[in-house]
Parts: structure tokens; C-alpha cells; sequence
């Protein structure tokens, strides 16, 4: 079945790197564009990053753009998410999720779990 | 504050159809495809809505969209418990090249 497992969440300083992970399984990972969406404790939903299937369109929100680098390898069937220069903001669940089909303007259909990103001193 | 306006709050009863509505304007809902994704507590969201009003496979025709003009509408017929859960809606913004989300209604189960 189709699968998503991210990882590489934890506590880390601000100012900080660290590199979420997110695996696939279940599904022909070259054909689907990816997305990134995270979600502060207690608040809504907030879309980071997509990247088409061919790894050339991507595009990012605004609060994380020129910080965060969203990336896939298509031979590991795994999507990545660089995130630099961290905020005590950028503290969230990070969700992985599959889009619909190929490109950036679809939207997102299967979700992982999440791993949590803590950004403190 | 995100462009797409949802009310916070929604409740309903067992057996109630309840509707919940996502605002924008002509320069995204009115010319975008509205998507509509379920959040159960602790759990990852789910897609129950896409292309304004498609259902995909599994979700129960309970769940139905629409859109006119600059709004958009989720709505949940047949209320039961389970369906007590957070909800968005979302859409590509062609301008401003993001994807966007409401602010999310909470939907109580009275």
C-alpha cells in the first residue's frame, strides 16, 4: 500500500540545520510531484514546500524561502526537506505527503505521520 | 491571516448535515480548485475533497463540495462522531505561486 514515512526530526538551536526525510513505498515515486506541510502546536495547517515529479519545478511559502530546500531522489524514492537557519518559529509537526498527480498545482492526497521539529535553546 | 477565511467553529448532532464554508476571492478560490482535508486529533490530515467536489476513492458520499464564485462549501451529511474533527480548505494560488490553507473549523459533535 502506498506508504510515507518521515524522519529526521528532533530538537535543535536556532540558527541551526537539520534534514527531514521522508521515505515512499507503494507507489511509482518518479511520477508525483511531493509537498511538505507542517503544523505549529495548537495551530492549523501551514503548506512548506512542493516539488513536481521532475525535480525541476518547486516552489516555496514565503516564511521559509531562501532557508528551507526541498529535494528528491528519485533511485531512493525518498523526498528531503534542508531546512537552514532555523527559527524558534519553524518549531512543527512536518508532514510528507504525496500530490495527486505530476506537477506543483496538484494538491495533496496521502499524508505521512509527521515528525517533529523543535527549534530551542 | 491566510486569504481563505473559515468560520472556527462548526457543531452539529448525530444524524444533522452540517456545512462549512472557506471565502476567498476571485484572484484564488474563483478561479482555483478548492481540496478539503480532514484532520482527526494527533492524526495526519486526510483528503476528502478535491477538484472543488470529487471524492476519492473510500471517502463516503456523506462528503460532498461545491464552489460558487469566491466560496467554496464542505458539506458533511448524516453527522456522526467520528466526523468530529478539525477541517481545510486548500488550494494553489497561480499569483503568488503557493499553496494556501484556511484557517480550519473545528467541527463539534454535540
Amino acid at each position: 500500500q502506498v506508504q510515507l514515512v518521515e524522519s529526521g526530526g528532533g530538537v535543535v538551536q536556532p540558527g541551526r540545520s537539520l534534514r527531514l526525510s521522508c521515505a515512499a513505498s507503494g507507489f511509482p515515486f518518479r511520477s508525483y510531484a511531493m509537498h511538505w506541510v507542517r503544523q505549529a502546536p495548537g495551530k492549523g495547517l501551514e503548506w512548506v514546500a512542493v516539488l513536481s515529479y521532475n525535480g525541476i519545478d518547486k516552489f516555496y511559502a514565503d516564511s521559509v524561502k531562501g532557508r528551507f530546500t526541498i529535494s528528491r531522489d528519485t533511485s531512493q524514492k525518498t523526498l528531503s526537506l534542508q531546512m537552514d537557519s532555523l527559527r524558534a518559529e519553524d518549531t512543527a509537526v512536518y508532514y510528507c505527503a504525496r500530490a495527486r498527480d505530476t506537477y506543483y498545482y496538484f494538491g495533496m492526497e496521502v499524508w505521512g505521520q509527521g515528525t517533529t521539529v523543535t527549534v530551542s535553546s | 491571516q491566510s486569504v481563505l477565511t473559515q468560520p472556527p467553529s462548526a457543531s452539529g448532532t448525530p444524524g444533522q448535515r452540517v456545512t462549512i464554508s472557506c471565502s476567498g476571492s476571485s484572484a484564488n478560490i474563483g478561479g482555483e480548485y478548492v481540496y478539503w482535508y480532514q484532520q482527526v486529533p494527533g492524526m495526519a490530515p486526510k483528503l476528502l475533497i478535491y477538484r472543488n467536489n470529487q471524492r476519492p476513492s473510500g471517502i463516503p458520499d456523506r462528503f460532498s463540495g461545491s464552489k460558487s464564485g469566491t466560496s467554496a462549501s464542505l458539506a458533511i451529511s448524516g453527522l456522526r462522531s467520528e466526523d468530529e474533527a478539525d477541517y481545510y480548505c486548500a488550494l494553489w494560488h497561480d499569483t503568488l505561486n503557493v499553496w494556501v490553507f484556511g484557517g480550519g473549523t473545528k467541527l463539534t459533535v454535540l
